[in-house]
């Protein structure tokens, strides 16, 4: 069974304040996306990413892929009370690339 | 939610009741994914339908539940005799093609509580 585990679980800051979030595995996966989900809603694609070492910036947000394809992290510079919520990682399998494996999620918070 | 939709948003029922949850998705696409979360939880996996066929059902409790997508109309995740348990936010997520985890757009979820 393929998990993914994210750390921290938690995680409050003060607007302005850079943070990374990590997704770890012990599996590899085909492709890995990164979400962010507000509360009562469903999980919005932030952004995927499919090479070993791949690095992709989205505005202040930064997302790379492990080399060994086995983990991935989120780094957020200057947050703003906007960045709250959940962030869920989640990995496409080697064998079954239809089925999403979500992490355990990370929910932010970000005092203005 | 990139136009997937879900209904009802909320729905209560008693323990033994019947819950339908459905879904519709995007325009064009042909595959629907349903994942359930538990409250301060990740999304887990149930079911993937293509339409008339399920694909995988390896996330789907062996009892009480099952899952369609019709030829014409709205992909429906039934739930027979719902206990407490079975209180969650189920999503469905659509694509309009197989083999790719990262086209999948979800909808805003059905929030089910079980009383």
């Amino acid at each position: 069974t393929q998990l993914l585990e994210q750390s921290p679980q938690f995680l409050s800051i003060q607007e302005g304040e850079n943070l990374t979030v990590y997704c770890n595995s012990s599996s590899v996966f085909s492709s890995l996306q990164w979400y962010r989900q507000e509360p009562g809603e469903g999980p919005v694609l932030l952004v995927t990413v499919v090479t070993g070492g791949e690095v992709k910036k989205l505005k202040r947000l930064t997302f790379q892929f492990g080399d060994a394809r086995k983990d991935s992290s989120l780094h957020i510079t200057a947050a703003q009370p906007g960045d709250t919520g959940l962030y869920l990682c989640a990995g496409s399998a080697l064998y079954n690339t239809d089925k999403l494996i979500f992490g355990t999620g990370t929910r932010l918070q970000v005092f203005p | 939610n990139a136009g997937v939709m879900q209904n009802p948003r909320h729905l209560v029922r008693r323990r033994g009741q019947e819950a339908r949850l459905r879904c519709s998705p995007m325009k064009g696409h042909s595959h629907v994914y349903w994942y359930r979360q538990l409250p301060e939880e990740g999304l887990k996996f149930m079911v993937y339908l293509q339409k008339e066929n399920i694909i995988d059902e390896s996330g789907m409790p062996k009892e009480r539940f099952s899952a369609e997508f019709p030829k014409e109309g709205p992909s429906i995740l039934r739930i027979q005799q719902v206990v407490r348990g079975d209180s969650a936010a189920y999503f469905c997520a659509s694509s309009p093609r197989s083999g790719r985890a990262d086209t999948q757009y979800f909808g805003p979820g059905t929030r089910l509580t079980v009383l």
